[in-house]
This record gives C-alpha cells, sequence and structure tokens, in this order.
C-alpha cells in the first residue's frame, strides 16, 4: 500500500514561533487532508488539499502532487497549537502517517 | 448538528466478551468509516461505508463486523475481544472528501 511519512516526529516550539510540517507520500494520490488531534484525542480536520496552497488564520498548507509532498505552516505559534498533526492520503481510503508531535510552550 | 457522535466513551471488556460501538451522524453523509488508533501512531481504516446497505473491508478487518442498516447509523461489532484490540476507536463521516469525526472510544480488553 502507499506509504505516508510525516517530519519531524516531534517537535517543540516556543510560543510566538513558526514551524513546518512535512508529509512525503508514495504514490499518486486523489487528495489529501490535515487534521489536528488535540491532547483530549479530538480530530479536527484542517484543510482538504490535493493541490496548490490554501490558508486558514495562522495556518496554511501546500501540496506538490507532482512531487508528492504537503507541507503545513505553523506561524507564531500558541500553545492551544499543542498536539498531533497528521497527515492523511486518499487513493480509494485514507491512509495516515504516524503523526507530528508538536508541543508549544509559553 | 451534533456531528458525528459515539458510545460509549470508555469500556473495559474481559478477553472473549463481545461489545458493540455506536456510531451515529445527522449530517446526511453517505460516507462512514471507523478506524482504530494504537498508542503513537496514525489512524487505520477498519471498515467503511459508501451507503445504507453497502459496507467494506479496510485495512484491518479481522475480529470486527459492521452493518448500514441506514444513513445515519454505523454500529462496530467486536464479537470474541482479544487484549490486541485494546486501541481507540474514531468513527467518522463525509460527504465525499473532507471526513468528519467523532469524539472517539476508548477499549480495553483484560
Amino acid at each position: 500500500g502507499i506509504q505516508v511519512e510525516q517530519s519531524p516526529p516531534d517537535l517543540i516550539l516556543q510560543e510566538g514561533a513558526n514551524s513546518t510540517l512535512r508529509c512525503n507520500f508514495s504514490d499518486s494520490v486523489n487528495n489529501l487532508q490535515w487534521f489536528h488531534q488535540n491532547p483530549w484525542g479530538q480530530l479536527i480536520n484542517l484543510f482538504y488539499i490535493p493541490s496548490g496552497t490554501k490558508q486558514n488564520g495562522r495556518l496554511s498548507a501546500t501540496t506538490v502532487a507532482t512531487e508528492r509532498y504537503s507541507l503545513l505552516y505553523i506561524s507564531s505559534s500558541q500553545t492551544t497549537d499543542s498536539g498531533v498533526y497528521f497527515c492523511a492520503v486518499d487513493t480509494n481510503r485514507l491512509a495516515f502517517g504516524k503523526g507530528n508531535q508538536v508541543v508549544v510552550i509559553p | 448538528n451534533a456531528g458525528v457522535t459515539q458510545t460509549p466513551k470508555f469500556r473495559i471488556l474481559k478477553i472473549g466478551q463481545s461489545m458493540t460501538l455506536q456510531c451515529t451522524q445527522d449530517m446526511n453523509h453517505n460516507y462512514m468509516y471507523w478506524y482504530r488508533q494504537d498508542p503513537g501512531m496514525g489512524l487505520k481504516l477498519i471498515y467503511y461505508s459508501v451507503g445504507a446497505g453497502i459496507t467494506d473491508k479496510g485495512e484491518v478487518p479481522n475480529g470486527y463486523n459492521v452493518s448500514r442498516s441506514t444513513t445515519e447509523d454505523f454500529p462496530l461489532r467486536l464479537e470474541l475481544a482479544a487484549p490486541s484490540q485494546t486501541s481507540v476507536y474514531f468513527c467518522a463521516s463525509s460527504p465525499g472528501g473532507t471526513q468528519y469525526f467523532g469524539p472517539g472510544t476508548r477499549l480495553l480488553v483484560l
């Protein structure tokens, strides 16, 4: 099956810092989604982004489908950004990466 | 809209017991999914449904069964619980595209 790799696996940020999370995938996909799992376990979808760039507040995402990667940018990080960020790619069904564990310290 | 709701929130089972995890969505979505998440891992698809009466296996279906008699409900059945089924179970629904997740059910099999 398709392989989804996320990097870095763990990231500690000072509040206010910027960061970039990366998702590489091994085959062509129909679409790609980014999710945030908060420390209480709730999964929230952030972006549905098969290609191009989207922005939502301090978060933005870019997917370059031809090169099989996607990037999630977090700007001016806040403690509420802590949690795990998952990339999931859709061939006929979603395949998840192992996630980026992000901790934002005040 | 309540979105996707799951019950129970937490359950402890003994090896060999059976149980049903409930999932209901009120968004009239055709697609519904069951995932499991093991510690430190991403989600793995157990079963999915593209509409009432239609279900199909995902990546890790062994030990589970599903049914989809209505658009709203997609219960997951564990027939003979095993310690390997200790996990957090998430249900999701979708109109096609973005998936919306329930709050999860934590299951411990002892």
